[in-house]
């Protein structure tokens, strides 16, 4: 059972213009989420993260959101850019004797100049 | 300041062989884990080491092996390869377990044939 849900595999927007990743969990007992992102042939950078007692964290462009009710959370890009295009990975952490992290499938981001 | 570092970067394996896939770092970072990334199921973690001599199964262990006898090293094994080994392998490691950003290295990609 999938812990961590990416259920759109592709995202195309337009440079300059908002860009949304969306992802929700299932279990309540995920204490901090993150975002990573890939480029292909290489590995994946850590971008922005968010403790579930938060429901915003901002960085320069990059602005994660968490609804702990709805088991959602979202990054937006504003303004977006060329070499934002990658795949962007959402990651929970569970906190506990076997603390480890649960990656969705990921996000491919293409930016249109 | 090198990071995580893996080696080799591509290898082709015939079925039934045995091989090591290394993984070094040089931050002092207590926690290493290693994941494996195929078409449409994002990162899947295989084992994971919360300090030298400590070590677990994630979430795919079935095939690999893997030690941790200093800080910085942790090789992961392939006892026997299959073709469903297939794959992008991943190692990272981080500071601690929660929230702290996870450093990965450049992957290795591995063929099983």
């Amino acid at each position: 059972d999938q812990q961590v849900k990416q259920n759109s595999p592709s995202l195309s927007v337009q440079e300059g213009r908002i860009s949304i990743l969306n992802c929700d969990y299932t279990n309540s007992m995920f204490d901090y989420f993150l975002w990573y992102k890939k480029y292909p042939a290489e590995g994946p950078t850590f971008l922005i993260s968010i403790s579930s007692i938060k429901d915003k964290n901002e960085d320069g462009r990059f602005t994660v959101f968490l609804n702990k009710s709805a088991k959602h959370l979202s990054l937006h890009i504003v303004p977006s850019q060329p070499g934002d295009s990658a795949v962007y990975f959402c990651a929970a952490h569970l906190t506990g004797a076997n603390s480890k992290l649960t990656f969705g499938k990921g996000i491919t981001l293409s930016v249109r100049p | 300041n090198a990071g995580v570092t893996q080696t080799p970067k591509f290898q082709v394996l015939k079925t039934g062989q045995s091989m090591t896939l290394q993984c070094a770092q040089d931050m002092n970072h207590e926690y290493m884990s290693w994941y494996r990334q195929d078409p449409g199921m994002g990162l899947r973690l295989i084992h994971y080491s919360v300090g030298a001599g400590i070590t677990d199964q994630g979430e795919v262990p079935n095939g690999y092996n893997v030690s941790r006898s200093t800080t910085e090293d942790f090789p992961l094994r392939l006892l026997s390869a299959a073709p469903s080994q297939t794959s992008v392998y991943f190692c990272a490691s981080s500071f601690r377990q929660g929230g702290s950003e996870a450093f990965f290295g450049q992957g290795t990609r591995l063929t099983v044939v």
